[in-house]
């Protein structure tokens, strides 16, 4: 299966300190995407990262991936209580276009 | 610009009754994307729609299916409903194949 597995499966943290989650996954990627869903509506994509890249920054947000481990990992600096939701990964390989995700992480940021 | 948007926002509808939900995708996105969101069970990839065809479909029963109009929106058909089917169901558009998907805020479907 080409499934992410987001860890851990929640994190409850105090508002300005970071938070990392982290995806790790067992096929070949082309990209690998990350998501926020807050409180089951739709999901917004927060950013993307390629096979061929290591590192990507957007905002407050940053995101490393390592192919050689299969994993990718998001980093959420200075948090805010706004922040508080679930964090997906979302995997794109080869001529699949379809994007597949995992299960998401639970972050409470706690004013 | 307006976003993804799903019809109706929530849906009950009794076991063996058909659900039809709607969505339109963002001008110019000629991909849509199908998934259910079941409690506790993530993100279930269902049906994927490009340039009026089904181009992938997930490990769903045939009672799931759906179109793809010439204007790009799409309808998901649901059959003979089970309350497994309880769920809440999201669209997305892209604007290329497999990159940055917009989400819609989905509808809700309770069989009940």
């Amino acid at each position: 299966s080409q499934q992410g597995e987001e860890d851990p499966q929640a994190l409850s943290i105090q508002e300005g300190e970071n938070a990392t989650m982290n995806c790790s996954y067992k096929t070949s990627i082309n990209n690998l995407q990350w998501y926020r869903q807050n409180s089951g509506r739709g999901l917004v994509h927060l950013i993307l990262i390629r096979s061929n890249e290591r590192e990507k920054h957007s905002g407050r947000l940053r995101v490393t991936l390592d192919t050689s481990k299969k994993s990718s990992s998001l980093l959420i600096t200075a948090s805010r209580a706004a922040d508080t939701a679930s964090y997906f990964c979302a995997l794109k390989g080869g001529s699949n276009y379809k994007l597949t995700f995992g299960k998401g992480t639970l972050l409470t940021v706690n004013p | 610009e307006a976003g993804v948007t799903q019809s109706p926002t929530h849906l009950i509808k009794t076991r063996g009754q058909q659900a039809t939900l709607r969505c339109s995708p963002i001008s110019g996105h000629t991909s849509v994307y199908w998934y259910q969101q079941a409690l506790g069970l993530g993100l279930q990839f269902l049906l994927w729609y490009d340039e009026g065809e089904e181009r992938n479909r997930g490990n769903f029963p045939p009672r799931f299916s759906g179109r793809q109009f010439p204007n790009y929106s799409s309808e998901l058909n649901v059959n003979a409903l089970e309350l497994e089917d309880s769920a809440l169901y999201l669209c997305a558009s892209s604007p290329d194949r497999g990159y940055g998907y917009t989400f819609g805020s989905g509808t809700r479907l309770t069989v009940v």
